[in-house]
This record gives structure tokens, C-alpha cells and sequence, in this order.
């Protein structure tokens, strides 16, 4: 399994402003996930992290909004910018190990007012 | 694109009861995961398919893999309080880590 952090656990930000999300794991992965959940909703995937290399984004998904940052196998970043009440969402960091077995972080509250 | 339907969308049983719920796809996916989320947390796996026809168990909790490759369940045997949450299948396609979500259901246990 993996043990998958994220800071921070919630926040509450105002629109116009950026906030950048920590995801830190146990072990040295290779894939490395963002995805998001909005407010009563199932999960949608955001981007791929790539070790090294520009992030691969999903449709309806783009760089300038949704930087990422992936300097080594245990650690990622996501930046939401320029928000607006519609990012209001739960942002999850997720792995796949080894054994191919998927996993996912506590999440992120954000609020956008 | 790809999009699972699953059901039902919530379930009220009492304690004790089995439940089954499922999802089906139009789309052929490569592995089936589903996963449990409680209030305020992240989605924890429950059990990982990778072969079509598969059948895994863990503890109460059963799940299989469609013959189709379309479709999987999940069944909880003797429900117990501690079950109540949001049930997520997920399907995976040929690359590792892009899982496409069900809707989820809801599962509330009576005592």
C-alpha cells in the first residue's frame, strides 16, 4: 500500500487569489495522480504528474489553470489559479503502486468565496 | 467519453442485511477497483480486479469482475454500522491511474 499526505487538509480562499497543494508519499512512486471532486459529485481526473516532465492533462483541464509540479517519486504539487466559487472542490492526490493498486490522499477542501 | 453507471444510487438497510450494488459500462475497461468514502476523507480501496471473470473477497466484502469486462459488483455480506459511506466503482483503461468513476451509492445501515 502507500501512505499518501496532503497539505493543506482545507481552505477557505478568496476569488482571484491561487493556492498551491501539497501531496507527499511514503514511497517512491512512478504514477502520481491529481484528481477532483466537486461538491456531492464522484471524482474526475485532472492530470497526470510526470517525474521530470510537463504534467498530461485532461480534457477540460489546462496548465495555466491547473499547474503542476512533480520534482521527484514522492512528491507533487498542485496549484489551482485564479479561482473563482466555481473551484470549490476536494482535490485528491492519488498513486499507483507497484501492484498496480490505486490510492488516494485525505483530499483538500477548497472554498472559494 | 467512457462513463459508468452505477447502482443503486443509495440503499437504507438494517443492520445485518446483505448488499449488492454494480456497475456497467458501454466501454470495455482493463480493471475494475471499488472503494469506500467516508465523510471528510479520501476514498479508500476496497478491492482491486484485473482479470475478467475475477472474483476477490476481502473479509464481508465480494466483488467481481464481468465476463464482458463491461460491468462489475460489489456485494457486503451481514452489514454492520460501521459500513455506512459512499461506494465508488472505478474502471480502468490501458493506462494505470486514469480510472473513470461511477456516480456512487450511498449506503446507509440501520442498527
Amino acid at each position: 500500500s502507500a501512505v499518501i499526505s496532503q497539505k493543506p487538509s482545507r481552505d477557505i480562499c478568496q476569488r482571484g487569489t491561487s493556492l498551491t497543494i501539497q501531496c507527499q508519499v511514503d514511497s517512491q512512486v512512478t504514477m502520481m495522480f491529481w484528481y477532483r471532486q466537486q461538491p456531492g459529485q464522484s471524482l474526475t481526473l485532472i492530470a497526470t504528474a510526470n517525474q521530470g516532465s510537463e504534467a498530461t492533462y485532461e480534457s477540460g483541464f489546462v496548465i495555466d489553470k491547473f499547474p503542476i509540479s512533480r520534482p521527484n517519486l514522492t512528491f507533487s504539487t498542485l496549484t489551482v489559479s485564479n479561482m473563482s466559487p466555481e473551484d470549490s472542490s476536494i482535490y485528491l492526490c492519488s498513486v499507483v503502486t507497484d501492484t498496480y493498486e490505486q490510492y488516494f490522499g485525505p483530499g483538500t477542501r477548497l472554498t472559494v468565496t | 467519453g467512457q462513463q459508468l453507471n452505477q447502482s443503486p444510487q443509495s440503499m437504507f438497510i438494517q443492520e445485518g442485511e446483505d448488499v449488492s450494488m454494480n456497475c456497467t459500462s458501454s466501454s470495455i475497461f482493463n480493471t475494475w477497483l471499488w472503494y469506500k468514502q467516508d465523510p471528510g476523507e479520501g476514498p479508500v480501496l476496497l478491492i482491486a480486479l484485473y482479470k475478467a471473470g475475477e472474483l476477490t473477497s476481502n473479509g464481508r466484502l465480494t466483488a467481481q469482475f464481468g465476463i464482458t469486462r463491461k460491468d462489475s459488483f460489489l456485494n457486503i455480506s451481514a452489514s454492520i454500522p460501521s459500513d455506512v459511506g459512499i461506494y465508488f466503482c472505478a474502471g480502468g483503461g490501458t493506462s494505470y491511474g486514469k480510472l473513470t468513476f461511477g456516480q456512487g451509492t450511498i449506503l446507509t445501515v440501520h442498527p
